[in-house]
Parts: structure tokens; sequence; C-alpha cells
């Protein structure tokens, strides 16, 4: 199966501490799109971010970035000066072109401490 | 709220029950899917519906659980004599995918805990 794969299964940092979740992928497909998903403890998922296999700039919103790099086949996120509020399991998931079923990875929880 | 809703959202029952969970996607989304979610794991999907037609059905998915889009709009998911390992979380999402949007948008899920 062509894996997602997000080695740090649990980090904690302290609030003001910028943090980076990995997230590794399988794929010999040309075409695909990778994603961010948020699971806070209420459990939803909230979609973060959605890029194409065609676009490799990077991404800032706000504190969040994302650094995509097909030649080490990485779609890693980055989050600056983080909040408690940020506390939550984070998701990075592969979608092939075509198909309709994403591969999630296990998740990072990201712990944030006051 | 315009978003995927989902209900119950938890749900307790005794092994050997039958339970059935309601998703409701957002309004003009013709594609629905559950996932199911284990504890430390992320979501593996289960099936998805294109309008009222079910297309696609994991192995995961087995023959005590069938799942509906009567009319193309809400989706049920039932399962029949339920075990401990049904115990999760069941995630419904939604997508436009006639508008090329591949983002799929989640509900907020139905705990169940099988007893």
């Amino acid at each position: 199966a062509q894996k997602v794969t997000q080695a740090q299964t649990e980090i904690s940092v302290v609030e003001k501490e910028d943090v980076t979740l990995d997230c590794v992928y399988e794929t010999r497909d040309t075409t695909y799109y990778l994603f961010w998903y948020k699971q806070p403890p209420s459990g939803e998922l909230v979609f973060l971010i959605r890029r194409n296999s065609f676009d490799e700039q990077n991404e800032i919103s706000g504190r969040y970035s994302w650094n995509f790099q097909k030649s080490t086949s990485s779609f890693n996120f980055t989050i600056t000066a983080s909040q408690v509020v940020d506390s939550a399991v984070y998701f990075c998931a592969r979608l092939t072109s075509g198909t309709y079923k994403y591969i999630f990875g296990t998740g990072t929880r990201l712990k944030v401490l006051a | 709220d315009t978003g995927v809703s989902q209900d119950p959202r938890h749900k307790i029952t005794k092994r050997g029950q039958n339970v059935t969970f309601r998703c409701d996607p957002i309004s003009e989304h013709n594609r629905l899917y559950w996932y199911r979610q284990t504890l430390g794991q992320g979501p593996e999907f289960l099936t998805y519906f294109q309008n009222e037609a079910q297309l696609e059905k994991s192995r995961l998915l087995s023959d005590r659980f069938s799942a509906e889009r009567p009319k193309g709009s809400f989706s049920t998911l039932e399962i029949q004599r339920t075990e401990q390992g049904d115990s999760a979380m069941y995630l419904c999402a939604s997508t436009a995918q006639d508008r090329g949007e591949e983002t799929q948008y989640f509900g907020p899920g139905t705990r169940l805990l099988v007893l």
C-alpha cells in the first residue's frame, strides 16, 4: 500500500515555541493531493490545507506554514508561536487524483503547555 | 450551520445489538464517505456514495455492515450483531466532486462503544 507516515506519535512544546510536524508519503502517481487535518478532542476533523502534486510552492497562513518537497516525498507542517488551543491530533493524508479515498497517517498528538 | 452533521454523537450498546448511525452531508455535495477510526489510528475508508449509488466498499466492511443513501441526501450506516471490535469512531465526510473539489469535509463523528 502507498503509505503516509507520521513518525512523531506525540510532541510536547511550551507555549510560544515553534513546532514542526513531519509527514512522508509514498506514491507512484504523478497527480495526487496532500492534506492536513486537525482533530481536537471533540473529534471532528478540521480541514487545514490541500496541495496538489504540481504545486510545490510553500504556503503560509497566519501562524501555520507548510513545506512541500517532492524530492523527499514530504509535506511538513510548522506552527509558529504555538498556543494552547493548537493542542490536538494532526493528520496528514494523501489522495490520488481520480480516486475517492484518503490514505491517512497515524497522526501526531501535539500538546502545547501553558 | 451548513457543515456535515452526524447523529448520534455517542452510542453505547451491548454486544449483539444492532445500531444505526445517520450522516447529513453539506447540502450541495454529491459524494458522501464513511470512515472508521480506532484509538491511536488515522481514519480508514469504509465506503462511499455518489448521489444514491454506493460505488465502493472496503474489505473492512464486513457483511454485518450496511450503508444506504436512498435519496442521495443523508446516509445511514447500520451495524448488525455488534461486536466489541466494532468500538470506534465512525466519521462521515462529503465533497462536491462535480466541481473538481477534492477536499472532504468531515462531520463530528459517532463514537460507538460495544460492551
